[in-house]
C-alpha cells in the first residue's frame, strides 16, 4: 500500500519552517526520505528505523511514530536550496527490499 | 565512484519499436532496482535484483517489459513493443545492503510517439 503524504504542496519564504507528513495503513519497519529536484534523480536524506531515535542533519530532521505508522519531516529555517519534491518510502519488515514511495510533497522556497 | 550510470538519458521512439535502457550500478552494491516515474502514478518499483538474480518482478506492468542483469556491473530494461503509455522517466538505483539507502541514476526520459 502506498503511503499517504501531506500536504501535497507547500510554498515557504526563506527562513520559514515546514512539516511534511507520511502515513501508512500498514505496520512499518522503516521510513526513508528522499528529495528530488526538478529534472534530477531522487537523493537520499535519511532512514528512520523502528525503535530508533529522531534523526537529522543540518536543519532537516525527522521522526517516526511506529504506533501510528507515521513519519514527519521537519525543515527549519528553510533555504532556497530546500526546494524540490520530498518523497517518503516505507518498508514493512526488516528483511524487506521493496520501498513503496508516496506521491511526494512539492516544496517551493521563495526569497 | 561515478555513481549509478544510465543510458541513454533521453529516448524518443515510435510505437511498436523495441527500447532498451541500460544501467551500471555502483561497484560493490548487491541490490539493483528499476523504477518508473510518471506524474499520475509517482515512483513505482518495477523489479529488483540481488546479486544479479531477479527477486521480485511483480511491478513489471506486463509481458512487454523484461529486465536482465547478466553481471554485477550491468543491467537492462527492455520494452518490446513500446506503447505511448510507456512514456515516463525510468530510474535505476543501487544499494549496498538490504533496506539501505538507495543511490539513483540520472534516469532515462522515454517518449513513445
Amino acid at each position: 500500500q502506498q503511503p499517504v503524504q501531506s500536504p501535497q504542496a507547500v510554498i515557504l519564504r526563506e527562513g520559514e519552517d515546514a512539516v511534511i507528513n507520511c502515513s501508512s495503513s500498514k505496520a512499518l519497519y522503516s521510513v526513508h526520505w528522499y528529495r528530488q529536484k526538478h529534472g534530477e534523480a531522487p537523493v537520499f536524506l535519511m532512514i528512520l528505523l523502528k525503535g530508533g531515535e529522531q534523526k537529522g542533519h543540518d536543519k532537516i530532521s525527522a521522526s517516526f511514530n511506529e504506533k501510528k505508522q507515521q513519519s514527519s519531516l521537519y525543515l527549519t529555517a528553510s533555504q532556497l536550496s530546500y526546494s524540490g519534491t520530498y518523497f517518503c518510502g516505507t518498508l514493512p519488515g526488516a528483511g524487506s527490499y521493496q520501498l513503496t514511495f508516496g506521491k511526494g510533497t512539492k516544496l517551493s522556497v521563495i526569497p | 565512484d561515478a555513481g549509478v550510470i544510465q543510458s541513454p538519458r533521453h529516448e524518443v521512439t515510435e510505437m511498436g519499436q523495441e527500447v532498451t535502457l541500460r544501467c551500471k550500478p555502483i561497484s560493490g552494491h548487491d541490490y539493483l532496482f528499476w523504477y518508473r516515474q510518471t506524474m499520475m502514478r509517482g515512483l513505482e518499483l518495477l523489479i529488483y535484483f540481488n546479486n544479479n538474480v531477479p527477486i521480485d518482478d511483480s511491478g513489471m506492468p506486463e509481458d512487454r517489459f523484461s529486465a536482465k542483469m547478466p553481471n554485477a556491473s550491468f543491467s537492462t530494461l527492455k520494452i518490446q513493443p513500446s506503447e505511448p503509455r510507456d512514456s515516463a522517466v525510468y530510474f535505476c538505483a543501487s544499494s549496498l545492503k538490504v533496506g539501505g539507502e538507495q543511490y539513483f541514476g540520472p534516469g532515462t526520459r522515454l517518449t513513445v510517439t
